[in-house]
């Protein structure tokens, strides 16, 4: 069984560009999370969703940030305009309800 | 807020060697879990632990949750190059996962 997919899995670009970073659910999974990990901060759950309806989006860190997820296969986190300090790499995970969460490879985001 | 501290931060220790990881919460939590995380990748459940004074083994890994639920020990014997990552502690409350800022762990052959 697939995992989930996360993509890009690197992302370089220059401060003030749009970033949109992507993720593919196991499929059957009801639960999707955001997360960013840096050395400072940890690994910091930003958002998360159940049956596509964002529940607990109190982790954006601000207007900046914005994520969405049109159907039950696909989400996205949206960076618009980015700056350095979103530099981070950006974890999606799935679950079932009550059930473990499963991880993505992330990508790893910098903003020059 | 929900806080989890673990300690150490880093940790390098000799093939063989005995180590232990703490994680320490002011809060009660439902559950823990632990992860471990590779460079590239996301991280990966070891273990839940769910009762106070729980007690699990995975083979060379014990986990113990405390009495009051909120705070845990993972504790490696005979470490091996191979336990060489990252080790997360989590705790769980209503579908969401609160990190600890993680033990970096270093096992030199």
């Amino acid at each position: 069984d697939a995992g989930v997919i996360q993509s890009p899995r690197h992302e370089v670009t220059e401060m003030g560009q749009e970033v949109t970073l992507r993720c593919k659910p196991i499929s059957g999974h009801d639960y999707l999370f955001w997360y960013r990990q840096t050395m400072m901060r940890g690994l910091e759950l930003l958002i998360y969703f159940n049956n596509n309806v964002p529940i607990d989006d109190s982790g954006m860190p601000e207007d900046r940030f914005s994520a969405k997820m049109p159907n039950a296969s696909f989400s996205t986190l949206k960076i618009q305009p980015s700056e350095p300090r979103d530099s981070a790499v950006y974890f999606c995970a799935s679950s079932l309800i009550n059930q473990p969460q499963h991880f993505g490879d992330g990508t790893r985001l910098s903003i020059l | 807020t929900q806080l989890l501290e673990q300690s150490p931060q880093f940790l390098s220790i000799q093939e063989g060697e005995n180590l232990t990881v703490y994680c320490n919460s002011s809060s009660v939590f439902s559950s823990l879990q632990w992860y471990r995380q590779e460079p590239g990748e996301g991280p990966v459940l070891l273990v839940t632990v769910v009762t106070g004074g729980e007690v699990k083994k995975l083979k060379r890994l014990t986990f113990q949750f405390g009495d009051a639920r909120k705070d845990s020990s993972l504790h490696i014997t005979a470490a091996q190059p191979g336990d060489t990552g990252l080790y997360l502690c989590a705790g769980v409350g209503a579908q969401k996962l609160v990190f600890g800022q993680g033990t970096r762990l270093t096992i030199n052959p």
